[in-house]
């Protein structure tokens, strides 16, 4: 059963401080990862995507990178701010016709 | 601007009652997607649709219906077969199967 996991549910660090949110997948039969963030009450905004023949990708501040053979993916945010605050979601894209989601990591930066 | 719009914001519903719910895209994207997030629980997909006239269910088809008219919209209708559809409901787009997918700001669904 491909299943997606991410460790902590929540995490609260003070503004400046480098973090890495961790992704983890059973299924090693990934065609790509994504990375979104959601504020609350709001839709989803993607970060990045990573392919499968990928190891990383970068954005600004953000960095993600696929390792298929340990399942995991990190999402790293360097200098976090408060504006960063949200929850971030990540989803992996099988031979399936939907994507495979998280339940999230809810991140707080504080001033 | 190009985007997903989803409306209306907020939905109320009584019970009995059908209710639908708007998707709009101006992306030019072939594939369009329904999720449903419940609190402490991943999107889980309803339907989908890959081309224009055909769709498909998803893992929480029941209750639920949708059209692909045209290759912008994809409208999901809440039927009074399901039982508990309170919740937040997210249109999603991508170009293709396994490409990038965007997401439009989601509708609130009440009971009342």
């Amino acid at each position: 059963k491909q299943e997606v996991t991410q460790i902590p549910a929540a995490l609260s660090v003070p503004e400046g401080e480098n973090l890495v949110l961790n992704c983890s997948f059973t299924d090693s039969a990934i065609y790509n990862l994504q990375w979104f963030r959601q504020d609350p009450g709001k839709g989803l905004t993607s970060l990045l995507l990573i392919q499968s023949s990928q190891r990383e990708q970068t954005s600004g501040r953000l960095n993600a990178s696929l390792d298929k053979s340990s399942g995991r993916s990190t999402l790293y945010i360097a200098a976090s701010q408060p504006g960063d605050s949200a929850t971030y979601l990540c989803a992996g894209s099988y031979n399936t016709d939907k994507l495979i989601f998280g339940t999230g990591t809810r991140l707080q930066v504080f001033p | 601007d190009g985007g997903i719009t989803q409306s209306p914001k907020y939905l109320f519903r009584k019970e009995g009652q059908n209710v639908t719910l708007s998707c709009e895209q101006n992306l030019n994207h072939d594939a369009m997607y329904w999720y449903r997030q419940d609190p402490g629980q991943g999107l889980r997909l309803i339907y989908y649709s890959q081309i224009v006239n055909d769709f498909q269910k998803g893992d929480i088809a029941e209750g639920y219906s949708v059209s692909r008219e045209k290759k912008e919209s994809f409208p999901l209708t809440v039927t009074s077969a399901q039982k508990n559809p309170t919740a937040f409901y997210l249109c999603a787009s991508s170009i293709a199967q396994h490409t990038e997918a965007f997401f439009g700001q989601g509708t609130r669904l009440t009971v009342v």
